[in-house]
């Protein structure tokens, strides 16, 4: 079992939906939590990131963690198809090593 | 440069040929880090420098693997006697403090072995 799950899609929407994006995780000594967007043929960006349980909102995005269930979201609102891009959830621990842990990314098309 | 800059953006190699990746980071960004990414999958971390040493190394696959740092400056990714498993995209990431999720990473080295 991967110690990061991620559905890979694709995901297709149409422009203005709302987008869900999970991932869930088996490490209970994962921390901090990060969602990186990637376009294609382009490193990841870092796009959100949250500390332990709760919520951030930032814009039109809002990262959920819910350390109970080990289960983290993103939420895209009023989509663009400029969010069209693959989304990774990465993790890592406090103590940890400096490395970060990926899931495998959803693929995501907003449609015009 | 302003971003992290890695060479080359693609590469194809015979299989069982030595291949060198480089990374540029960002000026004063102490920490660095390879990953790999595989077609369809998420990274997978392979080493990472503080400086010019490599305290976490545990993501190398195999001892065909190797990496080097010079200073807190440019960084090699080095494989040897290629296999065809090692085709995916090398991405180089950089960071001010170890530690930090602020990681910039650069575009990536297409390697496929054919």
């Amino acid at each position: 079992q991967k110690e990061v799950e991620q559905d890979p899609g694709p995901l297709s929407v149409p422009e203005g939906a709302i987008v869900s994006l999970n991932c869930t995780y088996s490490n209970s000594a994962f921390q901090y939590f990060m969602w990186y967007r990637q376009y294609s043929r382009k490193g990841p960006e870092l796009l959100m990131y949250t500390y332990s349980s709760g919520n951030k909102e930032d814009g039109r995005f809002t990262a959920q963690v819910d350390k109970s269930s080990k289960y983290i979201s993103l939420f895209i609102r009023d989509s663009q198809p400029s969010d069209s891009a693959t989304y990774l959830c990465a993790m890592k621990s406090v103590q940890g090593a400096q490395k970060l842990v990926f899931g495998q990314g959803t693929r995501l098309t907003i449609n015009p | 440069g302003a971003g992290v800059s890695q060479s080359p953006s693609n590469k194809v190699t015979e299989k069982g040929k030595d291949v060198e990746l480089r990374c540029d980071p960002i000026s004063g960004h102490t920490a660095l880090y390879w990953y790999r990414q595989r077609l369809g999958q998420g990274l997978e971390f392979l080493i990472y420098f503080q400086g010019n040493s490599a305290p976490d190394k545990s993501g190398l696959p195999s001892d065909r693997f190797s990496a080097e740092r010079t200073g807190e400056s440019v960084s090699t990714l080095t494989i040897q006697r290629t296999q065809q498993e090692d085709s995916a995209v090398y991405l180089c990431a950089s960071s001010f403090v170890p530690g930090s999720y602020g990681y910039t990473f650069g575009s990536g080295t297409r390697l496929t072995v054919v």
